[in-house]
């Protein structure tokens, strides 16, 4: 079962920062944070993790609270492409345990 | 670098019949994961090998089972059809080592069961 907790939906404008929100409360010291999207009718993707530090790739910003019981996804500058089933995940193997995600929609 | 490619991308069978779905990870990935994905329980994780040898499993019935091969390759058989197993099969393929458990996931196998 899914140890995190997210908003079911959300929309976000075009080239606005899309900010994502996870709680996490149940997490243990050896668990990451993993976030992953899933694009309709693809295979999720994976964005970025961390473990306590903040961390920023590519794609996006993970912005990790001190106690870990929280994190939040940046995505710096949505675009259309961004719309997907968002998902926060915790775990510390390759059994990763989804959620039901949040829907973020950008509009135009 | 190639991705993670799944063959076939659809089927279609019969409740009782069997299937073999297969799986090829990135190059150099020794880990496969698999996993199913419906509109009711969403994305659930049923297997994952690494080096030939199951490493962690999901709570599914016995009718699904894996293998890995010695090329990292990876297959997916389930027996006696049920039509809940509709489904689309996505499998994912990571390095396996620790601490660094992402994972990259294929397009997945759409499987009717009729």
């Amino acid at each position: 079962d899914a140890k995190t907790t997210q908003p079911t939906s959300m929309d976000c404008a075009e080239g606005r920062a899309a900010n994502l929100p996870c709680n996490h409360s149940t997490i243990s010291g050896n668990e990451y944070v993993y976030w992953y999207r899933q694009i309709h009718s693809q295979g999720p993707q994976y964005i970025i993790h961390g473990l306590k530090n903040n961390e920023t790739n590519e794609m996006a910003s993970l912005i990790i609270t001190e106690d870990r019981k929280s994190s939040t996804l940046i995505l710096p500058h949505a675009t259309l492409r961004d719309t997907a089933v968002y998902y926060c995940i915790q775990g510390s193997d390759y059994k990763l345990s989804f959620g039901a995600g949040t829907t973020v929609t950008v509009r135009a | 670098k190639a991705g993670v490619t799944q063959t076939p991308r659809y089927l279609i069978k019969t409740r009782g019949q069997q299937v073999t779905l297969s799986c090829s990870p990135i190059s150099g990935h020794r880990s496969v994961s698999w996993y199913q994905q419906t509109p009711g329980q969403g994305l659930q994780f049923l297997f994952e090998y690494f080096s030939e040898t199951q490493r962690n499993k999901g709570n599914f019935p016995g009718r699904f089972s894996g293998r890995q091969f010695s090329n990292s390759r990876s297959e997916m058989n389930v027996s006696t059809l049920e039509l809940g197993d509709s489904a689309l099969y996505l499998c994912a393929s990571s390095l396996g080592l620790a601490e660094s458990y992402e994972q990259y996931f294929g397009p997945g196998t759409r499987l009717t069961v009729t």
